[in-house]
């Protein structure tokens, strides 16, 4: 199984600045020129919210606040501005291949 | 709009058996798969498997073999996760979510579970 390994486990971030979020795989999760990992935010009491596909692709209605970035074992979700609304813990995910694996979670707190 | 929407809060004791509905709506079901995800009180995100709501297939993750079984009523657009012989540490929320190119899109609300004697 691939493990997905997430740093920090917390973080806490002043409004209006950036918060970086690191996912290291225990081994690749490229195929056929594309990176299969994804990005959640899930809030407490809901369900988990698609931010970021396939490392890098902002989900339609996602603010572009949100980015991803990364390529084989290290992917990166960035939050910049941070926002009182993005109190959340963040997921991310592989989907190269069976089992589909989470990371353990990040969860962000403003400063 | 595209909607899962999962049946509710469920308490249950040891050894009995528990089936969870999520119906899908606004979009063509068998277009895409469904993937079933645990998360435990106060913990993280744990893959299920999924099923081919095309061919009815299911995959399950290793821990989830066994006492689980993922199924369709397609023309009810709804997918179930029915879990046998249950155990206290069942009690979580379970979620399903649709498969688009491999990535969640879209999430049921969550079904909450409670195994308790």
């Amino acid at each position: 199984d691939i493990v997905l390994t997430q740093s920090p486990a917390s973080l806490a971030v002043s409004l209006g600045q950036r918060a970086t979020i690191s996912c290291r795989a225990s081994e690749s999760v490229d195929s056929y020129g594309n990176s299969f990992m994804h990005w959640y935010q899930q809030k407490p009491g809901q369900p988990p919210k698609l931010l970021i596909y396939r490392a890098s692709n902002l989900e339609s209605g996602i603010p572009a606040r949100f980015s991803g970035s990364g390529s084989r074992t290290d992917f990166t979700l960035t939050i910049n501005p941070v926002e009182a609304d993005d109190v959340a813990t963040y997921y991310c995910q592989q989907s190269n291949e069976d089992p589909f694996t989470f990371g353990s979670g990040t969860k962000l707190e403003i400063k | 709009q595209i909607q899962l929407v999962q049946s509710g809060p469920e308490l249950k004791k040891p050894g009995e058996t528990v089936k969870i509905s999520c119906k899908a709506s606004g979009y063509t079901f068998t277009d895409y798969s469904m993937h079933w995800v645990k998360q435990a009180p106060g913990k993280g995100l744990k893959w299920m498997g999924w099923i081919n709501t095309e061919t009815g297939e299911p995959t399950y993750a290793d821990d989830f073999k066994g006492r689980f079984a993922f199924s369709l009523e397609t023309s009810a657009s709804t997918a179930y996760l029915q879990i046998n012989n249950l155990k206290n540490e069942d009690t979580a929320t379970y979620f399903c979510a649709r498969d688009y190119g491999s990535r969640l899109d879209y999430w049921g609300q969550g079904t909450t579970l409670t195994v308790s004697s």
